[in-house]
């Protein structure tokens, strides 16, 4: 079973800076990783598709990369409304089943 | 308006049975695979099954297999998950959610508001 981790659990940042958030899977089964958004209250949002490729209407501040195990989301200047919960997914194994990370609060500090 | 609506949560006792619905609207239902998800404040994000387009594939996550159906009707754009034999660690807010990537990669890029499911006694 795949496990996706990611850290930081919590990060605090301020309006204007850089957030990076990393997602590693226990083992390599596909290179295509997404990453949602979720606002209390809220369903998730996907932001990232297939590892690199923005959403539709997800601004380009908002980029992903990785390979194997290790992928990261990055957000070049954190705008007041990306403040949410970041989940990644990944699909584990065949026949077609998914895990998701438990998630990183990007919080405002 | 593209959009999904989910419908039928409650709550349930232990044992029994509930079927959630997902009404589609706004996009072509026959086109694309279709997801359920749950969420808890302990587990996060839980996969729960997949419906492709055609509905000739049919996938669950372990802990529900056996006991949860997903299916379709297209003629009502509506997607189904009938859950029995229901347990208190099904208790959930569960969402549907369309697939936009296809080839069973990741990335559902409609969801519903979601439903929340309750086992208790």
């Amino acid at each position: 079973e795949i496990v996706l981790t990611q850290s930081p659990a919590t990060l605090s940042l301020s309006p204007g800076e850089r957030a990076t958030l990393s997602c590693r899977a226990s083992q390599s089964v596909s290179s295509s990783l997404a990453w949602y958004q979720q606002k209390p209250g809220q369903a998730p949002r996907l932001v990232i598709f297939d590892t690199s490729k923005r959403a539709t209407g997800i601004p380009p501040r908002f980029s992903g990369s990785g390979s194997g195990t290790d992928f990261t989301l990055t957000i070049s200047s954190l705008e007041p409304a990306d403040f949410a919960v970041y989940y990644c997914q990944q699909r584990t194994n065949w026949p077609a089943m998914y895990a998701f990370g438990q998630g990183t609060k990007l919080e405002i500090k | 308006q593209v959009q999904l609506v989910e419908s039928g949560g409650g709550v349930v006792q232990p044992g029994r049975s509930l079927r959630l619905s997902c009404a589609a609207s706004g996009f072509t239902f026959n086109n694309y695979t279709m997801h359920w998800v749950r969420q808890t404040p302990d587990k996060g994000l839980e996969w729960v099954a997949v419906i492709s387009y055609d509905g000739t594939n049919i996938y669950y996550t372990d802990s529900v297999r056996g006991r949860f159906a997903i299916s379709t009707d297209s003629s009502k754009t509506t997607l189904y998950l009938q859950m029995s034999s229901l347990r208190t660690d099904d208790t959930a807010v569960y969402y549907c959610a369309r697939d936009s990537v296809g080839l069973w990669l990741p990335g559902f890029d409609l969801w519903g508001q979601g439903t929340l499911v309750t086992v208790s006694s």
